[in-house]
């Protein structure tokens, strides 16, 4: 499978302990992009990579929020001291940038819960 | 406020006949919209896409129509099958991200 991949497909924690997530974007694409669900909405931007470096953060993204992709190939999020309205679908997605646009391909995501 | 909307949260088409999905933006300067289909406990997947110096793109079963001056898209589904049955989100770009709308719950009756 060629496809973004994301790692875990699901995690539960309890508030105010920190969580990470991975994304493996795929292979030949340069730009990532991480985004949020919850119920009832379409998925919300929260910051995007164009290879290592990180281009544009949303106001959604608090300083509880971190997201690296250090050697431009994968992507980690992090939330630390997680609250109960952080529960949400995470969705990861990477597209080809260059002349024209590009569809963003996404992966099938982390649903974090927080008890 | 919302810079693309989808207001009807659902929509149920007999199998077989044509399903209409609307959407309306408000921003201008998105220059690049697309469709996504969404199935449960999955991601979104690119279903079509249409450029703002086009009004009509074809694939298959599916077209999306774009007015500029109304700032709407829709997408057809022709003929409707059962397998089409998912939530659909429109979405817009002009810089590289995307803006989603909240999604259309498409229920296709045999």
């Amino acid at each position: 499978d060629t496809g973004v991949s994301q790692d875990p497909r699901h995690k539960i924690t309890k508030r105010g302990q920190n969580v990470t997530f991975r994304c493996d974007p795929i292979s030949e694409h340069n730009r990532l992009y991480w985004y949020r669900q919850t119920l009832g909405q379409g998925p919300e931007f929260l910051t995007y990579f164009q290879n290592e470096a990180q281009l544009e953060k949303s106001r959604l993204l608090s300083d509880r929020f971190s997201a690296e992709r250090p050697k431009g190939s994968f992507s980690t999020l992090e939330i630390q001291r997680t609250e109960q309205g952080d529960s949400a679908m995470y969705l990861c997605a990477s597209s080809l940038s260059g002349t024209g646009n590009s569809p963003l391909h996404f992966g099938n995501g982390t649903r974090l819960t927080v008890t | 406020d919302q810079q693309v909307k989808q207001n009807s949260p659902s929509l149920s088409v007999q199998e077989g006949r044509i399903s209409i999905l609307n959407c309306d933006y408000t921003n201008s300067m998105f220059d690049y919209f697309l469709w996504y289909k969404k199935y449960p406990a999955e991601g979104p997947t690119f279903l079509i896409s249409i450029s703002s110096i086009k009004d009509k793109n074809e694939d298959g079963r599916f077209t999306v129509f774009l007015n500029k001056s109304a700032k709407h898209l829709s997408l057809h589904i022709v003929p409707s099958q059962p397998g089409d049955s998912a939530v659909y989100f429109c979405a817009a770009t002009s810089q590289g991200n995307l803006i989603f709308g909240k999604g259309t719950k498409l229920s296709v009756k045999p």
